[in-house]
């Protein structure tokens, strides 16, 4: 079956570094995704990864491993308004999305 | 990036009654339609898939005949929730593609539905 594996809450600090980390088995793969959700709200688009490799947009970065079946998203600086659910998701063979069950992340001050 | 609104944001029904949320594509044609519910503290859910023209595929559990789902254009879809009651009342959002770019969804701002 496919399966999508992330922890279910973090807590960091204010201006301090974070890593999530997500396993991942599908059928097929055509890139990994990260969202951010904020409650209320629906998911934002954060990265898109294809290949093997680290991809850094900012504050953000994530990381693709496809042999392992693993990535990770690194946020720096954290900020307050970095508290929310962060999704991974793998597009299958199918082009359909299969999204894990998000990490709910804590920042304190 | 492109535009997808969902009208209404919220909406409070009474158990019995059908709701009707619309899925807009504001800027681009949506070849593709996702429709997605999510609980509380949960990870989104894909309902079905509604390509444009034709009938939508929907995910097994979900029932059809509660779930009409309308793909009459390409930049308009539409969810029919019918007879609702209160264990319908969730999160809904749509999410939609342009089929010549497969790894791209833009997701509307959800539906809040609360069935009494």
């Amino acid at each position: 079956g496919q399966n999508i594996d992330q922890p279910t809450e973090m807590t960091a600090t204010e201006g301090a570094i974070v890593q999530i980390n997500c396993t991942y088995q599908t059928s097929g793969f055509n890139g990994l995704f990260w969202y951010q959700q904020h409650a209320g709200e629906a998911p934002t688009f954060l990265s898109y990864n294809v290949l093997d490799g680290l991809e850094e947009k900012g504050r953000f970065s994530s990381f693709l491993s496809r042999s392992k079946g693993y990535s990770y998203l690194l946020l720096k600086e954290l900020q307050m308004k970095d508290s929310a659910s962060y999704l991974c998701a793998v597009m299958d063979s199918n082009y359909q999305l299969i999204w894990g069950a998000g990490t709910k992340l804590i920042i304190k001050p | 990036g492109a535009v997808v609104s969902q009208h209404p944001s919220r909406v409070i029904c009474k158990s019995g009654t059908s709701v009707k949320i619309e899925c807009r594509s504001l800027d681009f044609q949506a070849t593709t339609m996702f429709w997605y519910r999510q609980f509380p503290k949960k990870s989104l859910m894909l309902m079905a898939t509604s390509n444009e023209g034709s009938k939508a595929t929907y995910e097994q559990g979900v029932e059809k005949d509660k779930f009409l789902i309308n793909h009459a254009s390409l930049t308009l879809s539409t969810l029919t929730v019918t007879s609702a009651h209160p264990e319908d009342s969730s999160f809904y959002i749509c999410s939609a593609r342009w089929n010549a770019v497969k790894e791209t969804q833009y997701f509307g701002p959800g539906t809040r539905l609360l069935v009494l």
